[in-house]
């Protein structure tokens, strides 16, 4: 039973370049979220979807990233033009169909990402 | 605004020590809080988690410790080990339909001398 499985595990872009980081949750898990850890701070919190929708991306910058879980395959975060302050660790994590009150997410092993 | 902070940032224990990390919430709203522990190279994955009915929770060598009118809560890892040097998270969930957002602290990292 494999775990939340991203790729790639290290990126790297030039300024201006488009990043993809992919997501496959664990089996039969339905939610997905993506958070972003910078250096020496803790994970904050991005993005909620579900396959096909998105439930809240409060969190996520207004311009440049959007987040997609289509209905066959992976969750996609997508930055586009990538800056140097977008480098950071990018963690996806999902939880099952129907998340109890304690909503445990299971995370993946995250997709570092280094912008030259 | 940080909604979680946690202390201290990092933190040196001699193998069968007394690890202790505090965490203070500001959000009143929040009812679930988990920590989380991490690994070089690896996700987070979680440890153990409190709501704020009870005092205390144990599972092993790890206990939380609660205090609601504070907003303060604190992990303890007994007789701590090396294989217990990672780096620790709290966070904290809950309030207002968005029990899935985790609000997480700056994480201490735990080295466990031999």
């Amino acid at each position: 039973n494999a775990g939340v499985m991203q790729n790639p595990r290290h990126l790297v872009r030039r300024r201006g370049q488009e990043a993809r980081l992919r997501c496959s949750p664990m089996k039969g898990h339905s939610h997905v979220y993506w958070y972003r850890q910078l250096p020496e701070e803790g994970l904050k919190f991005m993005v909620y979807l579900q396959k096909e929708n998105i439930i809240d991306e409060s969190g996520m910058p207004k311009e440049r990233f959007s987040a997609e879980f289509p209905k066959e395959g992976p969750s996609i975060l997508r930055i586009q033009q990538v800056v140097r302050g977008d480098s950071a660790a990018y963690f996806c994590a999902s939880s099952p169909p129907v998340p109890d009150r304690k909503n445990i997410q299971y995370f993946g092993a995250g997709t570092r990402l280094s912008v030259l | 605004q940080q909604q979680v902070k946690q202390s201290p940032q990092s933190l040196i224990v001699q193998k069968g020590g007394i690890s202790i990390i505090n965490c203070a919430y500001e959000n009143t709203a929040f009812d679930y809080f988990p920590w989380y522990q991490q690994f070089p190279g690896k996700g987070p994955a979680l440890l153990i988690a409190i709501r704020p009915d009870v005092s205390e929770k144990k599972e092993g060598r790890f206990t939380i410790s609660f205090n609601k009118s504070a907003k303060q809560f604190s992990l303890h890892i007994m007789d701590s080990q090396p294989g217990d040097s990672a780096t620790y998270f709290c966070a904290a969930t809950g309030g207002g339909g968005s029990n899935y957002k985790l609000t997480f602290g700056k994480g201490t990292l735990l080295t466990v001398n031999p």
